[in-house]
């Protein structure tokens, strides 16, 4: 079954410590992107990555790393969470152009206090 | 910059009868589309897409899409809803030749009603 996985699906935390979500998918897509989910705004792209080791920002980075080491793993990391980061974050798989379907994890809800 | 718009942000109805979902994307330029669905507390799936070919695209449940090059849109319509149907859609757009990326516009809320 093609799948994207995060985790955790649930995370509280304090303004300044650090934390990654994991994103994981067995599609073997090259394509993987990172979004934030906001009341009225609808999904924001934070970053997105074309394949290993190619990653580049999308219209809201700031505040956000990525790194792409495995084609399976996309890992979105804060390393000073603040209070504004406090969303809904989809991670997305999928191809380009005309297989440019893009598969979308459970999200991870984030509070940060 | 190349934008999406979903102009309602919330469509009430009852149920069984008929819905449209409005959206318009901002470049003439060849386009591949999308409608996602949300349902509530879950991911985002896909609903139906047009790539090329036929301009008119159904969904399994019963939904429908048809895109006008003219107009730039990809409205998203059902003849009949259900309570089921309540869900949050999302309209998206890739540019061809872009790298990529999909551009969401800001969801419309709909709400099937007894």
């Amino acid at each position: 079954e093609a799948q994207v996985t995060q985790n955790p699906r649930y995370l509280i935390t304090v303004t300044g410590k650090k934390l990654t979500v994991t994103c994981s998918q067995n599609m073997n897509h090259e394509y993987m992107s990172w979004y934030r989910q906001d009341p009225g705004l609808g999904l924001r792209q934070i970053y997105y990555s074309m394949n290993v080791e190619v990653t580049d920002k999308g219209d809201v980075p700031e505040g956000y790393k990525v790194s792409r080491k495995e084609k399976r793993n996309f890992p979105l990391i804060l390393e000073s969470p603040s209070p504004n980061q406090t969303s809904l974050y989809f991670c997305a798989a999928g191809g380009r152009g005309e297989h440019n379907e893009q598969y979308f994890g459970p999200g991870t809800r984030l509070t940060v206090t | 910059a190349q934008s999406v718009t979903q102009l309602d942000s919330q469509v009430p109805v009852f149920e069984e009868a008929p819905v449209e979902l409005r959206c318009n994307y901002s470049s003439s330029v060849s386009v591949y589309l999308f409608w996602y669905v949300q349902y509530p507390n879950q991911g985002l799936q896909l609903l139906l897409k047009y790539l090329s070919g036929s301009t008119l695209v159904e969904s399994i449940n019963g939904f429908e899409a048809e895109f006008n090059k003219s107009q730039t849109s990809f409205h998203l319509r059902k003849p009949s809803v259900h309570i089921s149907d309540t869900a949050e859609y999302f309209c998206a757009v890739n540019w061809v030749g872009s790298q990529g990326n999909l551009i969401f516009g800001k969801g419309t809320k709909l709400s099937v009603k007894p």
